[in-house]
This record gives C-alpha cells, structure tokens and sequence, in this order.
C-alpha cells in the first residue's frame, strides 16, 4: 500500500531554533515535495526533488532548505525558525498524475 | 493570483442532503484535475482524478465533472453522512507528468450537522 510518512506529527521551538521535518516514502516514486497549509490559502511549495541528490525551489522557498538523501527520505530544514513560519507542513511523492500521496502532516509551532 | 477559487468558502449541510461544491481555475495548460478530502489537521485523500476535456468520475457517494473549456470542476455528495465533515480542495494539474506544478485552491468547509 502506498505510504509517506512524516515526523514529528508536532513539533515546539523557540525563534531562531534549529528544526528537521523527515518524510519517507515506500512508493518507489521518483517525485517528492514539500509544502506548507496555512489558514485561507492553498498548499503553497516550498522545495522538490526528482530523485536522490536532486532539489528544486519552489514557490516560497525564503527560510528553508532541504535535502533528498535517498530516493526514500526527504527532509526540510529551517534553520533559524521565524513565527512566520509556523504552519501545517505535508510532505507527498507522485511519479504521475494518476499517483499522488500524502502524509500526514507536521504541525510545527514556532513561539 | 489565486488560479484555483473553490466556492463556497463554507458549507453547512443536514446529514442525508446532497451538495454540490465549486472549483473554478485559470490555470493554463490544464492537464487534470483532482478533488481531495481532507480532515481537520489530517493529510489529503484524493477523492478523484478528472482528465479528459469533458469529463465525470464516480466513486461511491462522491461523483465529479470536468469542463476544460469553461475551466470549472463540480465535486457532487450524495447522501452526506457525519463523516463527511472535513474540508474538499481542488487540485489542477498542468501536466501529466510529475515535471508539472499543481496548483491548489484554499478549500471548501463541509459540516455535516444531524
């Protein structure tokens, strides 16, 4: 069954914090993506990769880094958090239109 | 610019009602279309996919159609149920391949009352 899962489902940190939100899928597929969920907008992408070692920006990239190491896992940094960055984050992987998935979500908060 | 607008912003519906939710969209090439569910701070379940120029999918309770020249996508719920309740997003895709970008609209609110 096709799964991507992400970790923590919440996280606290402190402004200027150091915060890593993990996602690994299990569905073979070559795309996977980031996005933020806030209140009044649509998912807006932050970073996405094609495969291992590769990684797109996205549509608001300000604040984050990201790294695929595996085909399986891709993680989103925020190494200095900011409130504005406090958000309902979702990790997903495709390989086509017909194929699209989604974790669960990380809810981050940033005091 | 918002590229995906879904009406109305908020739904609220008596359990055994059908309702009709709205998504209109600018995005251009518009290669398909998706409707997901999603649960109060849950991840997004793809209800449907629509593709073709004029197109409509079923499943179960939940049937969809597609017009590509007037840009508009209506998501049906027949019968709704308490677990109905969730929030319905729209989803465009503008190519067939993962090399494209999906655009997303900021959602319809279903509640679901008894």
């Amino acid at each position: 069954e096709a799964a991507v899962t992400q970790s923590p489902r919440n996280k606290v940190t402190v402004t200027g914090g150091n915060v890593t939100l993990s996602c690994r899928q299990t569905n073979s597929h070559n795309y996977m993506y980031w996005y933020r969920q806030d209140t009044g907008h649509g998912l807006r992408l932050i970073h996405y990769s094609y495969g291992a070692g590769n990684l797109q920006i996205g549509d608001v990239p300000d604040g984050y880094k990201a790294t695929r190491t595996t085909q399986e896992d891709f993680f989103l940094l925020l190494e200095l958090a900011s409130p504005s960055q406090t958000s309902l984050y979702f990790c997903a992987s495709t390989s086509s239109a017909e194929t699209l998935y989604f974790g669960s979500g990380t809810r981050l908060t940033v005091l | 610019k918002t590229q995906v607008e879904q009406s109305p912003q908020s739904l609220v519906v008596r359990q055994g009602e059908n309702c009709v939710l709205q998504c209109n969209y600018s995005v251009t090439p518009d290669n398909h279309l998706r409707w997901f569910k999603q649960d109060t701070g849950k991840g997004l379940v793809s209800l449907t996919v629509l593709v073709d120029q004029k197109d409509k999918t079923s499943n179960g309770r939940y049937s969809a159609t597609l017009d590509k020249d007037a840009k508009h996508s209506t998501l049906h719920i027949t019968a709704t149920l308490l677990d109905d309740t969730a929030t319905y997003i729209c989803v465009v895709g503008d190519r067939g391949s993962a090399l494209g970008r999906l655009h997303f609209g900021a959602g319809t609110q279903l509640i679901v009352i008894p």
